[in-house]
């Protein structure tokens, strides 16, 4: 299957500075780029999303960023709070276009 | 009013038992799935449902056996559990198959099998 590498595994930031956290993938079909963000104990949820047919998008202070040709994309998330403390998963469409997969997730902390 | 339900949040059993877990969604989609989260918090797809209708099926073992009485539940069975299935197990749906359509996931039903 399709991998999707996610780094770094964990990240530490100061409130109000800025996370990014990368993603590459191996299949030159995929065209469908959500990130998921999962508090402990709670269930994923979407932040944000990127087709191939675009190449950055925003959403307050989170974006997302696509490179097809270089098949890496990033997130990024500025002025970060306390409360953006989660684990965040990228992923990927698979070539047949029915399932996703996920990179292993970033453990980000924001301590105040 | 809850979207993707799942029953029960927590289960405990032993080795060798059979068991089920349920999933219902009120979101009126028409695909759902399974996902496994193990214990370093992987997630990966095992199964996938449009309308009733088998579409995904990873490599999982044939004890597991997913069942779609209708396109709102999607219920998955597990036979003669073994310690390696120990996991967080997720349900979600989307509107329709394909894959860029934004999943919406159930809080999940930990499975602890000693």
């Amino acid at each position: 299957g399709e991998n999707v590498e996610q780094h770094p595994s964990t990240l530490s930031v100061q409130e109000g500075d800025s996370a990014v956290i990368k993603c590459t993938y191996s299949d030159s079909a995929s065209n469908y780029f959500p990130w998921y963000k999962q508090e402990l104990g709670k269930r994923p949820q979407l932040i944000i999303d990127i087709r191939s047919n675009v190449g950055e998008k925003k959403d307050q202070r989170i974006a997302v960023t696509l490179n097809k040709t270089a098949k890496h994309f990033s997130l990024h998330i500025t002025e970060t709070q306390p409360e953006d403390s989660a684990v965040y998963f990228c992923a990927a469409s698979t070539n047949s276009g029915y399932a996703l997969n996920f990179g292993k997730g970033t453990s980000l902390l924001v301590t105040p | 009013d809850t979207a993707v339900s799942q029953t029960p949040k927590y289960l405990v059993t032993q080795m060798g038992n059979d068991k089920s877990i349920k999933c219902e969604q009120n979101l009126g989609h028409d695909t759902m799935y399974w996902y496994k989260q193990d214990s370093k918090k992987f997630l990966k797809i095992m199964f996938s449902y449009n309308n009733k209708e088998l579409i995904i099926n990873e490599t999982v073992p044939n004890r597991f056996s997913p069942k779609s009485p209708d396109k709102a539940h999607l219920n998955l069975h597990i036979n003669s559990l073994e310690l390696g299935d120990s996991a967080v197990y997720f349900c979600a749906s989307s509107l329709q198959p394909g894959a860029n359509y934004e999943q919406y996931f159930g809080p999940g039903t930990r499975l602890t099998v000693t």
